[in-house]
């Protein structure tokens, strides 16, 4: 089955930018999905992209695709002190429905 | 607020018994998807229903059972609970059958003792 990895610890200071990988091994893969979860919250959904495209921006996040290498990242520009939270990548396998999980990248946003 | 809504928020049971976990999907949305969120399994997609029929099973224990029902929430059963059932329970909700968009409620903790 689809299996994506991620790092699971990043750390940057307020202002700098964020940069969260993720890889997966699926190349039939559909959408691919970038969710934030906050201590005793649920998980909100942040951008996704689909596969055909290779980059999508949306106000201080940046989501780029390179499916040769099948990497996935978020960019987190200007990162404040509210974007600590736990960020986890999805993948959609082609023609399914079920979203698979990587393990979460913690960020710490220092001052 | 995703408009998906779970009840309750925390759950605390005596091994061997049974509970019921209750999902309302935001307004419109017909597809619901269970999802499990525990320390060594991390996150793992468990049943989709769609329009009250089983669409899609991931790895979901035969102690375990869902439905949907015509008002489109859906209930999680956990029945004969092991002390490794502990977890967060995510409920999702999508517009269609594939929706691309999958909006998660807040979650209830399980804590079996």
């Amino acid at each position: 089955g689809e299996d994506v990895e991620q790092s699971l610890f990043l750390s940057v200071r307020e202002g700098d930018s964020s940069v969260i990988n993720c890889t997966y091994t699926d190349s039939s893969s559909t959408y691919l999905y970038w969710y934030k979860q906050e201590p005793g919250a649920g998980l909100q959904l942040l951008t996704y992209i689909f596969s055909n495209m290779d980059m999508k921006q949306d106000q201080r996040l940046t989501v780029l695709l390179n499916k040769k290498d099948k990497h996935l990242s978020l960019r987190i520009a200007d990162t404040q002190t509210g974007d600590s939270a736990i960020y986890f990548c999805a993948v959609r396998e082609g023609g399914g429905n079920k979203l698979t999980f990587g393990t979460g990248t913690q960020l710490k946003v220092e001052l | 607020d995703s408009g998906v809504t779970q009840t309750p928020k925390h759950l605390i049971t005596a091994t061997g018994q049974r509970v019921t976990l209750r999902c309302s999907p935001r307004s419109g949305d017909l597809s619901v998807y269970w999802y499990q969120q525990s320390l060594d399994q991390g996150l793992q997609f468990l049943i989709q229903y769609y329009n009250g029929e089983e669409r899609a099973k991931g790895n979901i224990l035969e102690r375990f059972s869902a439905q949907q029902f015509p008002d489109l929430h859906s209930e999680l059963n956990l029945s004969s609970l092991e002390l490794g059932d502990s977890a967060l329970y995510f409920c999702a909700s999508s517009r269609g059958a594939q929706g691309a968009e999958q909006y998660f409620g807040p979650g209830t903790r399980l804590t079996v003792t």
